[in-house]
């Protein structure tokens, strides 16, 4: 069983369209996360829920929403894409406190 | 706020060792986490360091030093599936925070 999942693996959309990506973890992990990986690959946490309560949003658009109906799930959708959004997009979860985070397999995000 | 530093790329050749250095700057830290990453993958947990100390996990070997606000990495024994990415990752005392540094390329070389 895959541990964190996400769907679609990838994602090619127009400027200005709304899209959504879906994360799914298996390990019972109270805590999950939303980062961006540029072409660059330098890697940046965009947001954090413990127990389904936001608990860090870093300085992201408000075009960006989470959405986290329950401890297992943390959805992200993106409203009025940008060139600038493509990038890869990865879920993690992890024990809060623990500093061991299970990544899932990212999404690629192509917006056109 | 958080910030690390890592050098951006490393080369060696395999069967060598190979440190990658962190330093952090971080409010509220709680712990050091290096992760690898491949073309193409995702990142994989590798160690994590919360106490001073040496972490040793089969050729890989993480190391903490808090009152230096700096640790490394330690890969022995290269081999050349070892080249990837890696990070270093500085979690909060929230706990909620994970900074990652810019990465660090490691190329293997025959």
């Amino acid at each position: 069983d895959t541990a964190v999942s996400q769907t679609p693996k990838y994602l090619v959309t127009q400027m200005g369209n709304d899209k959504s990506i879906k994360c799914e973890q298996n390990l019972g992990h109270d805590t999950m996360y939303w980062y961006k990986q540029d072409s660059k690959k330098f890697l940046k946490i965009m947001f954090s829920y413990n127990n389904k309560e936001l608990i860090i949003n870093e300085t992201v658009p408000n075009r960006f929403s989470p959405k986290s109906p329950d401890k297992a799930h943390l959805n992200l959708h993106i409203n009025s894409l940008e060139l600038g959004d493509s990038a890869v997009y990865f879920c993690a979860s992890a024990w809060r406190g623990g500093g061991e985070q299970f990544f899932g397999p990212g999404t690629r995000l192509t917006v056109l | 706020g958080q910030s690390l530093e890592q050098p951006s790329e490393v080369t060696a050749v395999e069967g060598a060792i190979v440190q990658i250095n962190c330093t952090y700057q971080t409010s509220g830290f709680y712990g050091l986490s290096w992760y690898q990453q491949h073309d193409g993958g995702a990142p994989t947990f590798l160690s994590y360091n919360a106490l001073d100390g040496l972490e040793e996990t089969g050729r890989f070997s993480s190391f903490l030093s808090r009152s230096d606000s700096y640790g490394y990495l330690l890969l022995q024994e290269l081999q050349m599936k070892d080249s990837a990415s890696y990070f270093c990752a500085a979690g909060g005392a929230n706990a909620g925070k994970s900074t990652f540094g810019d990465g660090t390329t490691l190329t293997v070389k025959p």
